[in-house]
């Protein structure tokens, strides 16, 4: 038990609909990151959050894409109008050194 | 640019056979280390982490890796492997004032019998 879950843990959707992932951490952390994971690939940083306040997004990071963190607790991560290419596992990590959730496994269809 | 790269895609040891695998990064400052392992369908765990000090880092599950900086290396090693150690294992350097990682491409390790 890493101290971080993620609703949910599978999601099946239809390219065009929305999404929404939630990152919850067990105990309070200042740091919270979220990362994609791709088949064959290591986990690629997505944004990060220092407590409220979203301080960096990567490039990967497009304008469907948009990330929550509003009492500095729990996170949400949105993916509007999805693509194929969103197919992923998505990871959430807090702390400074990551603890990670199991993940959110995206397939689009 | 910082870079991890993990040269071995798959690497195949009997159990009971040491193992090494192996890790380099690119950083111009000191790099802040990581190993982690990650099971199919499951998110990644710690092994060990490196920051300063002592070269040779313990970590859990009877991993250790040395970090050498004029190789630019963090290879991780483990004397004996156990059948549950397959895996896919992560190299990963913290970069920047927000220490996200970077992260390798990984490395599957099979376990024979």
């Amino acid at each position: 038990d890493t101290g971080v879950s993620q609703d949910p843990r599978h999601k099946i959707t239809k390219r065009g609909q929305n999404v929404t992932f939630r990152c919850d951490p067990i105990s309070e952390h200042n740091r919270l990151y979220w990362y994609r994971q791709t088949l064959g690939q290591g986990p690629e940083f997505l944004t990060y959050f220092q407590n409220e306040a979203q301080l960096e997004k990567s490039r990967l990071l497009s304008d469907r894409f948009s990330a929550e963190r509003p009492k500095g607790s729990f996170s949400t991560l949105e993916i509007q109008r999805t693509e194929q290419g969103d197919s992923a596992m998505y990871l959430c990590a807090v702390g400074g050194t990551q603890y990670f959730g199991p993940g959110t496994r995206l397939l689009v269809l | 640019a910082q870079s991890v790269t993990q040269p071995d895609i798959h690497i195949t040891v009997s159990e009971g056979a040491s193992l090494e695998l192996r890790c380099n990064y690119s950083y111009g400052a000191t790099p802040y280390l990581f190993w982690y392992v990650q099971s199919p369908g499951q998110g990644l765990q710690l092994l060990l982490k490196y920051f300063s000090g002592d070269t040779l880092v313990q970590g859990i599950k009877g991993f250790e890796a040395e970090f050498k900086r004029s190789q630019s290396s963090f290879n991780l090693r483990k004397p004996s492997v156990h059948w549950s150690d397959a895996a896919e294992y992560f190299c990963a350097v913290g970069a920047g004032g927000t220490y996200k990682y970077i992260f390798g491409t990984g490395t599957r390790l099979k376990v024979l019998a």
